[in-house]
């Protein structure tokens, strides 16, 4: 069936250090990948999202890559901060289903 | 405030008893969903539903039931619960009912156990 895998589950950083988290998914009908965080306690919320017509797409720390031909997309934080840490989630998807990662949780140490 | 409102935030229930999970949002949404998430295993799609009377199952709709009779309230219904339905259910809700056109708003969650 469909499958979006992502890596790492886990990952520490320095403050001020870059952050990359990458997703492959299976379905190539895909042509919608968000990304969504989750802090603690809380429901997922949006952060950046990037449609198959695009290869890249950044909001200011905030940068997004997608590779339809090898199916697979990131994300990367550069300068980080102690605020990003959360639960990162990627997402891809069609008109009425998006397949979830599995999750990265990102810790960054002051 | 534009929100997705979830009931109850946490439950301890038994096996069998049946229990109701509400959702509501307050921003004319068509798209709802319900997802459940574990440890490992990230977000799974229960049931969506793509309008009012239209719902349709996700990826692991086994134990679970929807209703969508008005825009706003999507519950899920456990008939008869079990232990591996221990969970973190959230309801999320669209502008438009293609998800690929907009933001999925989440709520904070209902964190369910089943003794």
């Amino acid at each position: 069936g469909e499958n979006v895998e992502q890596h790492p589950s886990t990952l520490s950083v320095q403050e001020g250090d870059s952050a990359v988290i990458k997703c492959t998914y299976s379905d190539s009908a895909s042509n919608y990948f968000p990304w969504y965080k989750q802090e603690l306690g809380k429901g997922p919320q949006l952060i950046i999202d990037i449609r198959s017509n695009v290869g890249e797409k950044k909001d200011q720390r905030i940068a997004v890559t997608l590779n339809k031909t090898a199916k697979h997309f990131s994300l990367h934080i550069t300068e980080t901060q102690p605020e990003d840490s959360a639960v990162y989630f990627c997402a891809a998807g069609g008109s009425y289903k998006l397949i979830f990662g599995s999750g990265t949780r990102l810790l960054v140490r002051p | 405030e534009a929100q997705v409102t979830q009931n109850p935030r946490y439950l301890i229930t038994v096996t069998g008893k049946k229990l109701t999970v509400t959702c509501s949002q307050n921003m004319n949404h068509e798209y709802m969903s319900w997802y459940r998430q574990d440890p490992g295993l990230g977000l799974r799609q229960i049931y969506y539903s793509m309008n009012v009377e239209v719902t349709d199952k996700g990826d692991v709709p086994e134990g679970y039931k929807v209703s969508r009779k008005e825009k706003r309230n999507f519950p899920l219904i456990l008939e008869s619960p079990s232990p591996n339905q221990t969970s973190l259910y959230f309801c999320a809700s669209s502008l438009s009912n293609r998800v690929n056109t907009g933001e999925l708003f989440f709520g904070e969650g209902s964190r369910l156990t089943v003794l």
